[in-house]
């Protein structure tokens, strides 16, 4: 169980254009889903943290309009990355938790997107 | 600022032998401490956890050992196989939920 998806696994974009990252828990309610980000040979940096129903919270130096974050359902948040550029290339990351049932402090990760601003 | 990072970016090991990471933290705060496998292209993968009231958990071929005295956390594998070759991360809870991760080894294991 605790599985965590993210459409598309890839995706290559032109340079001002928006792409839509989706994250889903598949078998539970994630109460909360972070958002991270991990540049070639680094490590995951958190850009936010989304709650169910409410505005999310973005880490320090994360352009919130920018990178729109929407977490509409307990089972599904998105991550749209406008105008994008170059430098937005990134592995992206979510991870989600969960209130019903087990610890909260257990993050169960998506297998990640690779997005490519070309 | 807090952070939580690595003494060695990579680690060559031969098929057989024990691997030793090492992770420092510096949030004296941090009460929940876990570490994860990244393979190439793939999201992290839990190995094992331990609480701050703790100073040794084991897993399978997995041992994680937390010294608060030091702020010191280390990830033995026992008999490491070629399939352990991966980039592993410590991270740690503090009381915020998202996790702070480490700057990461790379463990390379030589057949």
């Amino acid at each position: 169980g605790a599985v965590v998806s993210q459409h598309p696994s890839r995706v290559i974009c032109k340079s001002g254009t928006s792409v839509k990252i989706e994250c889903r828990s598949l078998d539970f309610q994630a109460t909360t889903m972070f958002w991270y980000r991990q540049f070639p040979k680094q490590s995951l940096m958190l850009m936010a943290t989304s709650n169910e129903g409410s505005k999310a919270t973005y880490e320090q130096g994360v352009e919130k309009d920018k990178f729109l974050i929407n977490h509409a359902s307990l089972t599904l948040s998105t991550l749209t990355v406008t105008s994008a550029h170059p430098e937005d290339s990134s592995f992206y990351i979510c991870s989600a938790i969960t209130i019903f049932g087990g610890s909260t402090d257990t993050q169960y990760f998506g297998p990640g997107t690779r997005l490519t601003v070309l | 600022g807090e952070s939580v990072g690595l003494h060695l970016p990579t680690l060559s090991v031969q098929e057989g032998d024990n691997s030793i990471i090492n992770c420092a933290y510096s949030n004296s705060a941090s009460d929940y401490f876990i570490w994860y496998k990244q393979e190439s292209g793939k999201g992290p993968q839990f190995i094992i956890d331990i609480r701050s009231n703790m100073d040794k958990r084991q897993g399978q071929r997995v041992t994680v050992l937390l010294n608060k005295t030091v702020k010191h956390l280390s990830l033995q594998i026992a008999a490491t196989q070629p399939g352990d070759s991966a980039v592993y991360f410590c991270a740690e809870n503090t009381g915020r939920r998202a996790l702070t991760f480490g700057s990461g080894t790379r463990l390379q294991v030589q057949p």
